[in-house]
């Protein structure tokens, strides 16, 4: 247990569904990230909170939606989906960095596998 | 734009041996910081080992070190005594950026499946 959980494991959706994948971590860090990892290309940064506001969107397109009410939790909103999307999304999260040298990285969740059908 | 590349899509190893698992990043700072991190089937990314470019010794944790050679911009991992459970995917990254308000972005490569056999 890495202290960041990701609910649900495993979703299967239909492209006209609409669902909530959810991220909550207990480490007390204060920037939380979405990535997506899809079969042999890199993981891709999609949106990075911190401090519950949102610092980046990696030009992600409309149909996710992310959400981080405060600074343990973290969501991405899905609808209308495609079958491309169909990934592991990662949610993870980090301390304060301040300086490139920092050893601190990111702490993983295990991951929602999604499959769009 | 940072860019870190992994030459293996996957290695196979006799368990005992001792691994090395290629990385190289593209940068023009001078200073950054690289990880490597493992994904074994469950998905969890979990760190190993981490590497700042000041620093002036190569990291070790237990059985994992990491061969830094700053001047040819690699970052190599190397596993010793292999074990079963080693098995798993390997990424390598780079800090890229710092964002606003602490908060960071890692640039990962490809991967490297690592397949121990008994």
């Amino acid at each position: 247990e890495t202290g960041v959980t990701q609910t649900p494991r495993h979703l299967v959706m239909g492209m006209t569904n609409k669902k909530s994948l959810k991220c909550e971590q207990h480490l007390g860090h204060n920037a939380m990230y979405w990535y997506k990892q899809s079969a042999k290309k890199p993981l891709e940064l999609m949106f990075v909170y911190s401090l519950e506001e949102r610092v980046e969107n990696n030009s992600v397109p409309s149909r996710f939606s992310p959400e981080c009410p405060n600074s343990s939790h973290l969501f991405l909103h899905l609808h209308t989906l495609q079958p491309e999307d169909s990934a592991l999304y990662l949610c993870a999260s980090s301390q304060e960095v301040i300086s490139r040298q920092s050893r601190n990285g990111y702490t993983f969740g295990s991951g929602t596998r999604l499959t769009v059908v | 734009a940072q860019k870190i590349t992994q030459t293996q899509p996957g290695m196979f190893v006799q368990e005992k041996e001792a691994v090395t698992l290629d990385c190289t990043y593209d940068t023009s700072d001078q200073s950054y910081g690289l990880f490597w991190y493992k994904q074994p089937s469950s998905g969890e990314m979990i760190f190993l080992i981490y590497q700042g470019s000041y620093d002036e010794q190569n990291a070790t944790e237990g059985r994992y070190s990491l061969n830094f050679q700053k001047a040819r911009k690699s970052a190599n991992l190397v596993i010793s005594a292999s074990q079963l459970g080693d098995s798993a995917m390997y990424f390598c990254a780079m800090r890229e950026d710092l964002i606003i308000q602490g908060a960071q972005k890692l640039v990962f490569g490809q991967g490297t499946r690592l397949t121990i056999n008994p």
